[in-house]
């Protein structure tokens, strides 16, 4: 039972071109996020959303948009892809928001995103 | 801005051959302290949550604490399976996301 998946897993796609890496947790969490992990391996975040609505919105250019057509899943949309845009993007959860219980966070498996 | 420095970047162990990561901090108002494992091509597991100044957690060969400036990761006796990317991350009490590390990098040869 995969708690956290992602689509797809490897993603190679010429610049200027549009594409979407999808997510779903199987967790009945509330809150999910996404990070990008670039070549010297930070982990950066880039969106949150608790119950559908967005909560954490780091300086990310307007390319990227997050949609959340309901609590289970979360996915990216990407316009115009880049160079810079190449990274490995993951995926998590965690139970709720802020709190104890909510830094707990499961992450996907990850995409490997490669701009030629 | 680097709020959480791990140190070093890479370490090569003997199986057996016990040792410590460091994961600094410069952030004032830490709500948590967190360390997570990275396998090769997969996504971070969580491994303990630290929030307050003298916390200790442990599971299995891996024992973290936390003082006000820094957390240590210890490996007690590493056997191969613990070769990974170890990630520290801080959250702020009035700021829940996850500012991560760049990683320690352990190997550990039988």
């Amino acid at each position: 039972d995969t708690a956290v998946s992602q689509t797809p897993k490897y993603l190679v796609t010429q610049m200027g071109n549009d594409k979407s890496i999808k997510c779903e947790q199987n967790l009945g969490h509330d809150t999910m996020y996404w990070y990008k992990q670039d070549s010297k391996k930070f982990l950066k975040i880039m969106f949150s959303y608790n119950n559908k609505e967005l909560i954490i919105n780091e300086t990310v250019p307007n390319r990227f948009s997050p949609k959340s057509p309901d609590k289970a899943h979360l996915n990216l949309h990407i316009n115009s892809l880049e160079l810079g845009d190449s990274a490995v993007y993951f995926c998590a959860s965690s139970l709720q928001h802020g709190l104890a219980g909510g830094h707990q966070q499961y992450f996907g498996p990850g995409t490997r995103l490669t701009v030629t | 801005e680097d709020q959480v420095t791990q140190s070093p970047e890479a370490l090569r162990l003997q199986e057996g051959e016990s040792s410590s990561l460091n994961c600094s901090y410069t952030v004032s108002g830490l709500r948590g302290l967190f360390w997570y494992r990275q396998d090769p091509g997969k996504g971070p597991e969580f491994l303990f949550t630290l929030y307050s100044a003298g916390e200790e957690k442990e599971k299995e060969r891996l024992k973290a604490t936390l003082t006000k400036k820094e957390s240590f990761l210890h490996i007690t006796a590493p056997k191969p399976e613990d070769s990974a990317t170890y990630l520290c991350a801080s959250s702020l009490a009035n700021d829940y996301k996850l500012s991560f590390g760049a990683g320690t990098t352990v190997t550990v040869r039988a």
